[in-house]
């Protein structure tokens, strides 16, 4: 399940299970869209981008949903791995380029 | 073969000093960031900056100055440092600000101010 509080929101999955990760971002206006995964020690590493003209887009084993209506986007990961344990973050191109703005960032626990 | 490399990678220092952490990228890439991580793991971008423009987030003190000798390269300078500047600093670079390409992030460089 997922539990917001102090401390950063946690996902715990079992293995072999899909995930959904939830972002809410805050600009109407941003125009590109980006997931990144960060794992212990690490910098962010890319995993998928989406546009605003675009409501959906599939990597490998990842799937970004964008719905701007509600200025929400999701990450799916389909039968999660324990390498997939980390941090996701999303982040929002605003200002056409002027800054990225990342959301506080979702911990993906997998449990075996 | 690194993409993006950050020295050093862990900084511990006292208040009141003057501190660099250097930034390289040999992936031909036009504009170069940092952003500060704090103990929360917010991520926040300080800087974005190519060989036209340097964008500073206005929330940056003055205190932080990026410096760019070359296009592969993008440092940052901090003076007067305060306990306040203890995080985790990234950079990261990306081919097209406006084409919107991914960014590849470096390390990281643990600044830790005593």
């Amino acid at each position: 399940g997922e539990s917001v509080g102090l401390h950063l929101p946690t996902l715990s999955v079992q293995e072999g299970d899909n995930s959904i990760i939830n972002c809410a971002y805050s600009n109407s206006a941003s125009d590109y869209f980006i997931w990144y995964k960060q794992e212990s020690g690490k910098g962010p590493q890319f995993i998928i981008d989406i546009r605003s003209n675009m409501d959906k887009r599939q990597g490998q084993r990842v799937t970004v949903l964008l719905n701007k209506t509600v200025k929400h986007l999701s990450l799916q990961i389909a039968a999660t791995q324990p390498g997939d344990s980390a941090v996701y973050f999303c982040a929002e191109r605003v200002n056409y380029g002027q800054n990225f703005v990342f959301g506080p960032g979702t911990r993906l626990s997998v449990l075996p | 073969d690194t993409a993006v490399s950050q020295t050093p990678k862990y900084l511990v220092t006292q208040m009141g000093n003057d501190k660099s952490i250097k930034c390289e990228q040999n992936l031909g890439h036009d504009t170069m960031y940092w952003y500060k991580q704090d103990s929360k793991k917010f991520l926040k971008i300080m800087f974005s900056y190519n060989n036209k423009e340097l964008i500073i987030n206005e929330t940056v003190p003055n205190r932080f100055s990026p410096k760019s000798p070359d296009k592969a390269h993008l440092n940052l300078h901090i003076n007067s440092l305060e306990l306040g500047d203890s995080a985790v600093y990234f950079c990261a670079s990306s081919q097209d600000q406006l084409a919107g390409d991914e960014q590849y992030f470096g390390p990281g460089t643990r600044l830790t101010v005593t």
